[in-house]
């Protein structure tokens, strides 16, 4: 898998966007970017994953560069429940058994 | 998304025993699973690969004869810490992989804290 680096923490003033940067220059063309989040002492837990296009859902949009090095997550509107560790992983997804394999990740932090 | 069940959440054992923690994927079947540990204030540490009806693969330093692990059905996946010792407490979580149009997506349980004393 490509290694990515992220920032080790961030905070967020409650109610903002979180914007999660993420880079992954070395990510090779068929790997998809996923991000996920570990809130303390539980299990880590999906939030969004792509390819190339950008990507929406409920929790989370995900914007990835063109030259497909970077990518970030962002939270439209962090709350104090979105405090959590948030891991950018590069992995071969499609049709693939390939290991899920987590960096430090970034602790953030939502302030009130 | 897809639930993946651990238990027990928490697990208290004396120094020398053996523990078993289980992994269950509820609503689909996974031919894969893996096993992590985290200790505190660390990122998930990959253990092993848990492949349904064979051996599980494990990751370099991890000792295979004392971390178990069997995968005997499609929604089952089991960890058996043996003879465990102080260090091996730490929080174990499996994730288990359900195959979808998009490509293969990790759902993870939600941990067991495992103290030994």
């Amino acid at each position: 898998d490509a290694k990515t680096t992220q920032p080790t923490s961030m905070d967020c003033a409650e109610g903002r966007a979180a914007n999660l940067p993420c880079n992954h220059s070395t990510i090779s063309g068929n790997e998809y970017v996923y991000w996920y989040r570990q809130i303390h002492s539980q299990g880590p837990q999906y939030i969004i994953h792509g390819l190339k296009n950008n990507e929406t859902n409920e929790m989370a949009s995900l914007i990835i560069t063109e030259d497909r090095k970077s990518s970030t997550l962002i939270l439209p509107h962090a709350t104090l429940r979105d405090t959590a560790v948030y891991y950018c992983i590069v992995r071969v997804g499609v049709t693939s058994y390939d290991k899920v394999i987590f960096g430090p990740g970034t602790s953030l932090s939502v302030i009130p | 998304g897809a639930v993946v069940s651990q238990h027990p959440s928490w697990v208290i054992c004396k120094s020398g025993t053996s523990v078993k923690i289980e992994c269950r994927s509820l609503d689909f079947q996974a031919t894969t699973m893996f096993w992590y540990r985290q200790f505190p204030k660390q990122s998930l540490m990959l253990m092993a690969t848990s492949n349904e009806g064979s051996k599980a693969t494990y990751e370099q330093g991890v000792e295979k004869d004392k971390f178990l692990i069997n995968h005997a059905s499609l929604t089952l996946s089991t960890l058996t810490v043996t003879s465990a010792h102080p260090e091996d407490s730490s929080f174990y979580i499996c994730s288990a992989l359900e195959s979808r149009g998009s490509g293969t997506e990790a759902f993870f349980g939600q941990g067991t804290r495992l103290t030994v004393v």
